[in-house]
């Protein structure tokens, strides 16, 4: 059974803040990595891939991933209120196979 | 980035009927689609995978006479939803796969379709 875990939250962290989200996955074979944020009563919107570990920035967002510890983690630097929502983290084993989804970890930016 | 989108956004129907849903993307072709199922405050549920011109494979635990899957050309999928129940209620949201031009695992979602079953 493939399984991505994270922390369902709710994770709060002041306006400004750095707010991390994390992810672990069992199947040691996955090859790529997503984070999607998912507003409440909307579909998911890809923010992230990574498919090489170390760290990959776009803008105010830092994807890392280390497989040797199957964790992959999301940074959210100078969080704004715009950015709370339900981050999901999803694996996928080999090119065009379904993304397995985490449960999302819901984030709360406090104003 | 890839568009994809759903038609309807939302529908309310009688306990009983036949739903179609359309999953279309705009401004490209897909090898791949995917549908899934989310209820509220829970993750997305994979249904089924489709490749266009070939049978659709659905998950475990997923009826493939009651949600039926045809993926007629490398743009559209459809899945309805035949003698709706109450129970089908849920947000039902495609995603379009194997994109030329870019890896193939990056998958794109549609905004969603909200089915409301009497």
């Amino acid at each position: 059974q493939k399984e991505v875990e994270q922390n369902s939250g709710p994770l709060s962290v002041p306006e400004g803040a750095i707010a991390s989200l994390n992810c672990t996955y069992s199947d040691r074979g996955s090859q790529s990595f997503f984070w999607y944020r998912q507003y409440s009563g909307k579909s998911p919107e890809l923010i992230m891939s990574i498919y090489s570990n170390g760290d990959k920035e776009d803008g105010r967002f830092t994807a890392q991933l280390n497989k040797a510890s199957q964790y992959v983690s999301l940074l959210i630097r100078d969080s704004q209120p715009s950015d709370s929502a339900t981050y999901l983290c999803a694996v996928i084993a080999s090119g065009n196979t379904p993304l397995v989804f985490g449960k999302g970890t819901r984030l709360s930016v406090i104003a | 980035g890839a568009v994809v989108s759903q038609h309807p956004s939302w529908v309310i129907c009688k306990s009983g009927t036949s739903v179609k849903i359309e999953c279309r993307s705009l401004d490209f072709q897909a090898t791949t689609m995917f549908w899934y199922r989310q209820f509220p405050k829970q993750s997305l549920m994979l249904m089924a995978t489709s490749n266009e011109g070939s049978k659709a494979t659905y998950e475990q635990g997923v009826e493939k006479d009651k949600f039926l899957i045809n993926h007629a050309s490398l743009t559209l999928s459809t899945l309805t939803v035949t003698s709706a129940h109450p129970e089908d209620s849920s947000f039902y949201i495609c995603s379009a796969g194997g994109i030329r031009g870019e890896s193939t695992d990056t998958q794109y979602f549609g905004p969603g379709t909200r089915l409301t079953v009497l």
